[in-house]
């Protein structure tokens, strides 16, 4: 089953408006990371954050992280055309070693 | 970030052939590397893990004898998928997490598999 669930499945934006991603997930973790991906292409990783985390930013990314809801948002602020892609949350789950589970993804679109 | 590469970044093959993707930690070493399999608008699903200096372990309905997973080196895990069908075609991507760097995971740009 899916660890973890993004919503919405779909978004689509103006350029310089702000893109909110959510990520559900179900079991505990020792940490979750957000990634991009263009089309076709590999996945970028965005951000970390760990268990014991709440927020954290980088550049134009604010992540946020609630284990006590099982839940992290990704906002991207002030979005270019550029940031149009596909974004996927993976959780460390306790105990797996590392492995990384994903959800179905976000795809993005951001209009010039 | 750590980088991974992968080669090659496509591949077309006849149904029958087997195909060897490669995939390379370039500044870090990494005992563990994780394959997995991504169809067209899909998520990406782990295939195995490749364990340096043992045997992969996989994924439940992953056939270990179809995609063979050999850890060469630390920074070298290659994925053999034997007796290539249509259905195989996908798109792999292996990752590798960097312990001692927070545990971040850094991906491959992925090899294109078609099977005629």
């Amino acid at each position: 089953s899916q660890q973890g669930e993004e919503d919405p499945q779909a978004l689509s934006i103006q350029e310089g408006e702000n893109a909110t991603m959510n990520c559900s997930y179900k079991t505990s973790i020792n940490n979750l990371q957000w990634y991009r991906q263009n089309s076709g292409r590999g996945l970028v990783h965005l951000i970390l954050i760990r268990s014991n985390e709440r927020e954290k930013h980088s550049g134009r990314l604010r992540v946020t992280l609630d284990t006590s809801k099982k839940s992290s948002s990704l906002l991207i602020t002030a979005s270019r055309a550029a940031d149009t892609a596909s974004y996927f949350c993976a959780t460390d789950a306790t105990g797996a070693n590392s492995k990384l589970t994903f959800g179905k993804g976000i795809t993005l679109s951001v209009r010039p | 970030g750590a980088v991974v590469s992968q080669h090659p970044s496509w591949v077309i093959c006849k149904s029958g052939t087997s195909v060897k993707i490669e995939c390379r930690s370039l500044d870090f070493q990494a005992t563990t590397m994780f394959w997995y399999r991504q169809f067209p608008k899909q998520s990406l699903m782990l295939m195995a893990t490749s364990n340096e200096g043992s045997k992969a372990t996989y994924e439940q309905g992953v056939e270990k004898d179809k995609f063979l997973i050999n850890h060469a080196s630390l920074t070298l895990s290659t994925l053999t998928v034997t007796s290539a069908h249509p259905e195989d075609s996908s798109f792999y991507i292996c990752s590798a997490p960097t312990s001692g760097r927070g545990d971040e995971q850094f991906f491959g740009p992925g090899t294109r598999l078609t099977v005629l």
